[in-house]
C-alpha cells in the first residue's frame, strides 16, 4: 500500500513535553497538509506546504506549533510545551496538485495525541 | 471564511435502503469545490465523491450521488442501496480556488454518523 502514512499512531504524553509526529504522503505528492480533528469535531486546517516551501499557516497554529518539510517529502509538526488543549487526532494529507487545477486530499491514518 | 453546515448529527437508515445526508455552506465565491469524505471508525479518511461549483450536474459515484444546489449552497449526498460498511461518519467539505489567506486547506463540516440497520 503506497498510501499516506503517519507515525506513530498514537502518542501519550505529559503536560509541558515537546512531540513530534512525522508523515510520509504518497509518492510524488508535492502538496501536503496538516489538520487537527478533536472529539466530535470536523478536522480543521492547520497548515500546508507545496514541495518544501510552507505556503499558508492556519490562525490555530500557535507559536508553540511548527512543522518543517525539508526536502519535499516527508514532513514532521512539532509540538512544544504541551497542553491538556492539544489533545487530539492530528490528519495529515497529501495531494497532487497542478496550477490551476484542485487537488484531492488523499488522508492518512492520523497519530492521536494524549496530554495528560 | 467560509462555514460548512451538518445539521444532522446522526442519521440511521436500514440495509438496502436509501439516504440522503444534508450539508449547506456559506461563501461569497462563485467558484470552488465540494467534497464528501466518508470516516469509518478507527480508520482514515476516504474520499467518496466531489463536486465543482462550475458544473451544472450533479456528481455520481457508483451508489453515491449529490445534490447540489448553488443558490441554495446545498450539498447533499445520497447513498442508494445502503450497506453494512457505508457505516461511518460523513463530513462535507469546501474548498475554495483562491490561494493564500489560509485558504488552501478544507474547510469541514462537524460530520454526519450514518448508521446501518440490519
Amino acid at each position: 500500500d503506497t498510501g499516506v502514512s503517519q507515525d506513530p499512531r498514537h502518542k501519550i504524553t505529559k503536560r509541558g513535553q515537546n512531540v513530534t509526529f512525522r508523515c510520509d504522503p504518497i509518492s510524488e505528492h508535492n502538496r501536503l497538509y496538516w489538520y487537527r480533528q478533536t472529539l466530535g469535531q470536523g478536522p480543521e486546517f492547520l497548515t500546508y506546504f507545496q514541495n518544501e516551501a510552507q505556503l499558508e499557516k492556519s490562525r490555530l497554529l500557535s507559536d508553540r506549533f511548527s512543522a518543517e518539510r525539508p526536502k519535499g517529502s516527508f514532513s514532521t509538526l512539532e509540538i512544544q510545551r504541551t497542553e491538556q488543549g492539544d489533545s487530539a487526532m492530528y490528519l495529515c494529507a497529501s495531494s497532487l496538485a497542478w496550477a490551476s487545477s484542485t487537488d484531492t486530499q488523499y488522508f492518512g491514518p492520523g497519530t492521536r495525541l494524549t496530554v495528560l | 471564511a467560509q462555514t460548512v453546515t451538518q445539521s444532522q448529527p446522526e442519521m440511521s437508515v436500514q440495509e438496502a435502503e436509501t439516504v440522503t445526508l444534508s450539508c449547506t455552506y456559506d461563501t461569497s465565491e462563485s467558484d470552488y469545490y465540494l467534497f464528501w469524505y466518508k470516516q469509518p471508525p478507527s480508520r482514515q479518511m476516504i474520499l467518496v465523491i466531489r463536486q465543482e461549483a462550475y458544473k451544472q450536474q450533479n456528481a455520481t459515484e457508483n451508489r453515491f450521488s449529490v445534490n447540489f444546489q448553488k443558490a441554495a449552497k446545498s450539498f447533499s449526498l445520497k447513498i442508494s442501496d445502503s450497506q453494512l460498511g457505508d457505516a461511518a461518519m460523513y463530513f462535507c467539505a469546501y474548498r475554495t480556488l483562491l490561494s493564500g489567506g489560509g485558504a488552501d486547506g478544507l474547510t469541514f463540516g462537524k460530520g454526519t454518523h450514518l448508521i446501518i440497520q440490519p
